[in-house]
């Protein structure tokens, strides 16, 4: 298994407060995910980062922030908790897409709660 | 906008017969694949996958096929396990992208 860890496992949060999740990697690859599950919406994804301090916006980025200063730390920010962000979180990593099949290797997520 | 599309969200099948998972997509400039299965309070797990030259890929019980013209794969499980019991995700990425775009997921369930 991949050395890609995520913590805190499990949060409980009231609406408004901010929150940050992370994620840990041993692997040494080059590209780091977050991705949001939820119900009928398959895996979701919030932000990525192509390098230390090189980030972008996926698919549903709004009310998220991230951060990468370490080659083995990937960050995300909730700035302000709402209740439509409860949903379980998954970190993943891929060593380099470039002719390859951006095969991505993913931490065992965080279930966060926002009441 | 839907781009990769798993129209089954639960398929349920007995122990020892063949499993088929659909997926279609609708960009034709995706040209990898990939199968991801998850189990319950664990992330996904990277299954098979396949590139746009092939229109098989193998690998034990699990074998994906890749139908470019109808924009269609499917994965095959043969025979079914009750281990295999999970949800099963279909990704696709234009080759060298860094993002994959996944379907909604199927769940199976294998019944002993």
């Amino acid at each position: 298994d991949a050395g890609i860890t995520q913590s805190p496992r499990h949060k409980v949060t009231e609406t408004g407060t901010p929150v940050t999740l992370r994620c840990h990697q041993t692997e040494n690859h080059r590209y780091m995910y977050w991705y949001r599950q939820d119900p009928g919406h398959g895996l979701r994804l919030i932000h990525y980062s192509y390098g230390v301090k090189d980030t972008d916006k996926g698919e549903v980025s709004d009310g998220y922030s991230v951060s990468r200063s370490k080659t083995e730390d990937f960050l995300l920010t909730l700035e302000s908790a709402t209740s439509s962000q409860t949903s379980v979180y998954f970190c993943a990593i891929s060593q380099s897409p470039s002719g390859s099949f951006n095969e991505q290797y993913f931490g065992p997520g965080t279930r966060l709660t926002v009441t | 906008d839907q781009q990769v599309k798993q129209n089954s969200p639960s398929l349920s099948v007995q122990e020892g017969r063949i499993s088929i998972l659909n997926c279609d997509y609708t960009n034709s400039m995706f040209d990898y694949f990939l199968w991801y299965k998850k189990y319950p309070a664990e992330g996904p797990t990277f299954l098979i996958s396949i590139s746009s030259i092939k229109d098989k890929n193998e690998d034990g019980r699990f074998t994906v096929f890749l139908n470019k013209s109808a924009k269609h794969l499917s994965l095959h499980i043969v025979p079914s396990q009750p281990g295999d019991s999970a949800v099963y995700f279909c990704a696709a990425s234009v080759g060298g992208s860094e993002k994959l775009v996944f379907g909604k997921g199927t769940k199976l369930t294998v019944n002993p």
